[in-house]
């Protein structure tokens, strides 16, 4: 059956980075893109990016272009999102879900959140 | 970017009631919508894709229709068990904006 598995939950300090990884099985990884979502505390759902795992092109809104980065180990069929100079108003779960090869599309696989904390 | 607008923000209904939840893109999106439920503490689940097809699974009293900039999800019959909030994603384009959200109750 289709998982997306992600790490653990994490607390930084404003300045760090943070990557969360997004572990899969189940499915061709490379068959399928994968999204990022943030949800911050009592807030909605917030479309970060999208990376294409056949050939690792990536998008991603205005809103984090300078500071994500979104990566790929097609030998471990492994998404990460790294998301840098962190500051107080990112503590947010992040969540992974598989997508469209194309790029965007709805999901019905996700990870279960990766809290990220970022306080001084 | 197509921005995504949702109404009403929250709304309180009886069980049983019929529930609409309606959802605008700033430009066309074609039929390229999707609705979840997100429940307190838990992932997102996707309910309707395509604007109107419902996901393996998914009870019957939820539909959607719509095209265009102007969609709506309906509960047929609301339950106990739908208490949730409930969000829409276009995904015309490589970027899948969410709208931002309607939270449902029993009343």
């Amino acid at each position: 059956q289709v998982q997306l598995v992600q790490s653990g939950g994490e607390v930084k300090k404003p300045g760090a980075s943070v990557k969360v990884s997004c572990k899969t099985s189940g499915y061709t990884f490379t068959n399928y893109g994968i999204i990022w979502v943030r949800q911050a505390p009592g807030q909605g759902l917030e479309w970060m990016g999208w990376i294409n795992t056949y050939d690792g092109n990536t998008d991603s809104t205005q809103n984090f272009q300078d500071r994500v980065i979104m990566t790929t180990d097609r030998s471990t069929n492994t998404a990460y999102m790294e998301l840098r100079n962190l500051r107080s108003d990112d503590t947010a779960t992040y969540y992974c879900a598989r997508s469209c090869s194309g790029g965007s599309c709805y999901s019905h696989f996700w990870g279960q959140g990766t809290l990220v904390s970022v306080s001084s | 970017d197509i921005q995504m607008t949702q109404s009403p923000s929250s709304l309180s209904a009886s069980v049983g009631d019929r529930v609409t939840i309606t959802c605008r893109a700033s430009q066309g999106i074609n039929n390229h919508l999707a609705w979840y439920q997100q429940k307190p503490g838990k992932v997102p689940n996707l309910l309707i894709y395509d604007a109107s097809t419902l996901q393996s699974g998914v009870p019957s009293r939820f539909s959607g229709s719509g095209s265009g900039t102007d969609f709506t999800l309906t509960i047929r019959s609301l339950q106990p068990e739908d208490v949730a909030t409930y969000y829409c994603q276009k995904y015309n384009s490589v970027r899948g904006t969410f709208g931002p959200g309607t939270k449902v109750d029993i009343k």
